[in-house]
């Protein structure tokens, strides 16, 4: 069990730039989790698949965001003309179903 | 109002002492919650689930649940420095987050 992998640790971009980041869940986890987080707050739910079925996005998940995860194993999060209030912590989860959730230890975006 | 709320802190007390961290729910629908613990620039980490209400413990962690007031706490005995972080507490189904307690335990 090597937990839950993402890539890259951090990010910086310029405003108006694509970036992409990537999830590795558990092996055998088919639930995985995408959140954002700001300083001071707790994890805000973008959105989760199981295995490659995207089975709910929240409202924050505007359309410049879009996540994949084509084949039930990892998972892409791709934020499209960044703002500067994109700048967050992106965190990815895995799971059984109704199971223990376990984090990655995040991407850390800025926006400039 | 937000669905679980908590008070962001920080809370500072000092070693061996017991601590008390608290949070409210709003909707009725969802009766089972979680602990995380989460360490700078690290991801949340499950301390433990609570059951519909009462206690439960493990170690020295207790969780507690009361339906009536939709009130959600959990308790640390004998406190210390390792167990300063952020507590967050959140729905059984991890889609809704509380803001997080920030905990500092005093050498």
């Amino acid at each position: 069990d090597t937990g839950v992998s993402q890539d890259p640790r951090h990010k910086i971009t310029k405003r108006g730039q694509n970036v992409t980041f990537r999830c590795d869940p558990i092996s055998e986890h088919n639930r995985l989790y995408w959140y954002r987080q700001t300083l001071g707050q707790g994890p805000e739910f973008l959105t989760y698949f199981q295995n490659e079925a995207q089975l709910e996005k929240s409202r924050l998940l505007s359309d410049r965001f879009s996540a994949e995860r084509p084949k039930g194993s990892f998972s892409t999060l791709e934020i499209q003309r960044t703002e500067q209030g994109d700048s967050a912590m992106y965190l990815c989860a895995s799971s059984l179903p109704g199971g223990k959730l376990f984090f990655g230890s995040g991407t850390q975006l800025s926006v400039l | 109002q937000k669905e679980v709320e908590q008070d962001p802190g920080p809370l500072s007390v000092p070693e061996g002492a017991i601590v008390s961290l608290n949070c409210t729910y709003s909707n009725s629908a969802f009766q089972y919650f979680m602990w995380y613990r989460q360490y700078s620039r690290k991801g949340p980490e499950l301390l433990m689930y609570t059951y519909s209400s009462g206690n439960k413990e493990d170690g020295r962690f207790t969780a507690q649940v009361d339906k009536s007031s939709k009130y959600i706490s959990l308790f640390i005995r004998d406190s210390q420095p390792s167990d300063s972080a952020t507590y967050l507490c959140a729905r059984a189904d991890g889609l809704t987050f509380g803001k997080g307690t920030h905990l500092i335990i005093q050498p």
